[in-house]
């Protein structure tokens, strides 16, 4: 069955560097998406993609977020400048273009701070 | 702005039990209405998802939900609780491109 997969599962920073997190969306679907859950909260949306662009963001993708799909199949998030209160469990999700599709979730990247 | 809200935080059930998890949507038009199951360390599952057709909607593992317009509702059901479904359930509502999340219920099976 296509899944959503994302690396690394883990990864540990410093504050102020920088950070890729990828992901390889399901190989049909056209939107892409980022979200993120800090620890023992809801899940947040941050920014969807699509038709190589930007669909929509949310007040947390500040100018420290950026996004990219540097080939047909990777879809990434960067953070530019790591802070402390970005450790959280991203998840990238994909899904097809019709309306009432549901997304499709990678099994997340631990992003922590330190 | 669309938003799903769940009552409960945590929920507790005894194995074999009924499990039932709230969630109530605003919106001013039917929405398309998911629930997530994440495990420990693990992304998030669809279970189950309305898109206007039947308002029972059958999912993975024995759980259903009822979409009810009248009361602006999708609770989760599952008859018989069993250890494993022990986890955190998401209900999300998705207006446009977007999914809008609730806070999440955890979900304890107790022996």
């Amino acid at each position: 069955e296509p899944e959503v997969t994302q690396t690394p599962s883990h990864q540990v920073t410093q504050m102020g560097q920088e950070v890729i997190l990828r992901c390889v969306p399901i190989s049909n679907h056209l939107y892409f998406y980022w979200y993120r859950q800090i620890l023992g909260q809801k899940v947040e949306f941050l920014v969807s993609f699509y038709n190589n662009e930007i669909s929509e963001k949310s007040e947390i993708f500040d100018d420290q977020f950026s996004v990219e799909r540097p080939d047909g199949s990777n879809f990434t998030l960067k953070i530019r400048s790591t802070k402390l209160e970005d450790s959280a469990m991203y998840f990238c999700a994909s899904r097809l273009w019709t309306v009432d599709t549901e997304a499709f979730f990678g099994q997340g990247t631990r992003l922590t701070v330190v | 702005a669309q938003s799903v809200t769940q009552l409960g935080s945590h929920v507790s059930v005894s194995e074999g039990a009924l499990v039932l998890l709230r969630c109530n949507y605003s919106s001013s038009v039917p929405p398309y209405l998911f629930w997530y199951v994440q495990y420990p360390n693990q992304g998030l599952q669809l279970l189950l998802k309305y898109t206007s057709a039947a308002t029972l909607v059958k999912g993975i593992n024995g759980f259903e939900a009822e979409f009810k317009k009248s009361e602006t509702s999708f609770h989760l059901t599952k008859p018989s609780a069993h250890m494993s479904d022990a986890a955190e359930y998401f209900c999300a509502v998705k207006r446009g491109n977007q999914f809008y999340f609730g806070t999440g219920t955890s979900l304890t099976v107790i022996p």
